[in-house]
């Protein structure tokens, strides 16, 4: 199956509502990234943590990290309409330095 | 300035055709990959080259081959055409290789559809 599976697959909110998404993944890992794409555009990096971390934050997101359940969240506070994209998780395991990709969560914040 | 840029961004063609998708990034960056993404979003990572060399070569068909001129340059080349290849096809660019933590920074985007 394949590392870094985010969920919900969609998430539709309010504009001012929190939207989180999580991300699973499967083996160990140097550090997790999230990723935004827009529609028609290529992905732009948000925020990393890495494996030692527990917790970060950037503006209004909010990243988290449970190494021994193997799974990240990522949370935007009030969000806008401008939010509305899909987000990726990415990880890189362990000794490698090939990032993978989960499938996405599709974020619509309606105004 | 746009940083990593593709052309074209979209291809339609025939099946059997040979077609090419370019990728050039001006941020001085070491490696470039190419990424599939296919219609349920997955990016699946296809090859990454390293300042020329081809340092990751995922089960791709070797009906594509890429092609990297110089360490800002990294060119898909893709034979005999399948209604399978339509997808979106994405180049990144990172500065080093084998840092886990460095950023991708990625192109618009081709989309490739196949007839």
């Amino acid at each position: 199956s394949q590392q870094g599976e985010e969920d919900p697959q969609a998430l539709s909110i309010q504009e001012g509502e929190n939207a989180t998404m999580n991300c699973s993944y499967k083996t160990s890992i140097n550090n997790l990234q999230w990723y935004r794409q827009n529609s028609g555009r290529g992905l732009v990096h948000l925020i990393l943590i890495r494996s030692n971390e527990r917790e970060k934050h950037s503006g209004r997101l909010r990243v988290t990290l449970d190494t021994s359940k193997k799974s990240s969240s990522l949370l935007i506070t009030a969000s806008r309409a401008a939010d509305t994209a899909s987000y990726f998780c990415a990880t890189v395991n362990t000794g490698g330095f090939k990032t993978i990709f989960g499938a996405g969560t599709r974020l619509f914040v309606k105004a | 300035d746009t940083a990593v840029s593709q052309t074209p961004k979209y291809l339609v063609t025939q099946m059997g055709n040979d077609k090419s998708i370019k990728c050039e990034q001006n941020l001085g960056h070491d490696t470039m990959y190419w990424y599939k993404q296919d219609s349920k979003k997955f990016l699946k990572i296809m090859f990454s080259y390293n300042n020329k060399e081809l340092i990751i070569n995922e089960t791709v068909p070797n009906r594509f081959s890429p092609k990297s001129p110089d360490k800002a340059h990294l060119n898909l080349h893709i034979n005999s055409l399948e209604l399978g290849d339509s997808a979106v096809y994405f180049c990144a660019s990172s500065p080093q290789r084998g840092v886990s933590t460095d950023t991708q920074y990625f192109g618009p985007g081709t989309r490739l559809t196949v007839l």
